[in-house]
């Protein structure tokens, strides 16, 4: 299958300061990437859809202006957690939908610690 | 908006048995159901995938079956391994895998050797 890579897979910050992941396709292009947040022992929770080279949707509940999606290749999607806070850690999954075969491929996960 | 209920929410198996893994949708429009794995710290895999023009597909030891009337498709996983214990999840979505996956609840599978 098709592989998307994550970085980086751990980090861990302190409250106040922001933090970036990146969501790679490596090997197919993908016009569409998802975001995902996941508790423990819960399922996924579908933040927003990113679209290369167009606005981020966002799902109800999410604030836009805290979490920062940018789709500026079709390879590379960014989230950007500005101003973290403790409640925002969580694993954070990407994935990516390859439009060849029409199937969508998760990263391996992204595990935010805000101290 | 779709809804997925997923069961059992846990299920313990011994090596060799088989193990059945239940979803149902509400949407009636969606036509794209995938099975994902996903071990402690890691990312979900697709497993398998089934599409609504068909009732059933099979790789090696797993196999899902959908039944579009009742709106319920299942994942089958045969001769079990203590390998195959994780999280699965199922999911549904409309027209194809760019839009948006709903997902189930998850499903903690134990294969005891």
């Amino acid at each position: 299958g098709a592989v998307v890579s994550q970085h980086p897979s751990r980090v861990i910050c302190k409250s106040g300061t922001s933090v970036k992941i990146e969501c790679r396709s490596l090997d197919f292009q993908a016009t569409t990437m998802f975001w995902y947040r996941q508790f423990p022992k819960q399922s996924l929770m579908l933040m927003a859809t990113s679209n290369e080279g167009s606005k981020a949707t966002y799902e109800q509940g999410v604030e836009k202006d805290k979490f920062l999606i940018n789709h500026a290749s079709l390879t590379l999607s960014t989230l950007t957690v500005t101003s973290a806070h403790p409640e925002d850690s969580s694993f954070y999954i990407c994935s990516a939908r390859d439009a060849t075969t029409d199937t969508q491929y998760f990263g391996p996960g992204t595990r935010l610690t805000v101290l | 908006g779709e809804n997925v209920e997923q069961h059992p929410s846990t299920l313990s198996v011994q090596e060799g048995d088989s193990a059945v893994i239940k979803c149902t949708y509400s949407d009636s429009a969606s036509n794209y159901f995938p099975w994902y794995k996903q071990e402690l710290g890691k990312g979900p895999q697709l497993i398998i995938d089934i599409r609504s023009n068909v009732g059933e597909k099979k790789d090696q030891r797993i196999a899902v079956t959908l039944n579009k009337t009742a709106k319920h498709f299942s994942l089958h996983i045969t001769e079990t391994q203590p390998e195959d214990s994780a999280v699965y999840f199922c999911a549904a979505s409309r027209g194809n895998a760019g839009n948006m996956l709903t997902f189930g609840g998850g499903t903690r599978l134990m294969v005891k050797p």
